[in-house]
């Protein structure tokens, strides 16, 4: 079974700070890793994936992750908030034994607060 | 381009009731996939259609059903309501059904059961 924890709930930082948000994953295969962004009010937006190439993934708003096999981690991170990075943020598990399925599986989220 | 819509944006229903939600895709996607919300929480995985047929189906009971339709929409229907059915359900939509697929997701209906 594949499953992932975020280990904040909640973090706040002050603009043009780095963001770290903190996934562990648990997969009994080769996974598929995600993070998504949440706005208020608006749908899911992937903000990048892993997928067994680099280990190091860039995306979308200046955010990147790093897969760790060793440590099962796939932290993401940002230089600089802006307060528009303001909102919920869910590390993704796609198991590659799903068969035909893409099922993701999603952590429970953490909320980001950025602050002047 | 038309991101993924989905009908209605909010419902209210009570308990015992009968609920259809609707979904398109972005055009020229084949898959559609369903998820629920719950307040606080990250969404959980219902149904994955991929070319009208069933690809995969998460931890529901069998109140909840859906279908796709020939030109790739998709209805999400839950029987029965429970006070526990209150939530953001969510639509999402890719070219494929692979593991590594990125989905792209609809902004949700909000269902609220009273």
């Amino acid at each position: 079974a594949q499953s992932v924890t975020q280990l904040d709930s909640h973090v706040s930082v002050s603009e043009g700070t780095p963001v770290l948000l903190r996934c562990n994953y648990s997969s009994s295969y080769s996974p598929s890793l995600f993070w998504y962004v949440q706005h208020p009010n608006k749908g899911l937006q992937l903000l990048l994936k892993y997928t067994s190439a680099a280990t190091l993934v860039k995306g979308i708003n200046g955010f990147e992750a790093e897969f760790k096999k060793s440590e099962t981690s796939f932290h993401l991170t940002k230089p600089s908030a802006h307060m528009s990075d303001a909102a919920e943020y869910f590390c993704v598990v796609s198991d590659s034994n799903t068969g035909t399925a893409s099922k993701l599986t999603f952590g429970t989220g953490t909320r980001l607060q950025v602050t002047l | 381009d038309a991101g993924v819509t989905q009908s209605p944006t909010h419902l209210i229903k009570t308990r015992g009731q009968h609920v259809t939600l609707r979904c398109s895709p972005i055009s020229g996607h084949k898959s559609v996939s369903w998820y629920q919300q719950v307040l606080g929480q990250g969404p959980q995985f219902i149904f994955q259609y991929y070319e009208k047929e069933e690809r995969g189906r998460g931890n529901f009971p069998d109140r909840f059903s859906a279908r796709q339709f020939p030109n790739y929409s998709s209805e999400l229907n839950v029987n029965a309501l429970l006070l526990g059915d209150s939530a953001l359900y969510l639509c999402a939509s890719s070219f494929f059904h692979s593991s590594n697929e990125k989905l792209f997701f609809g902004s949700g209906t909000q269902l609220s059961v009273l």
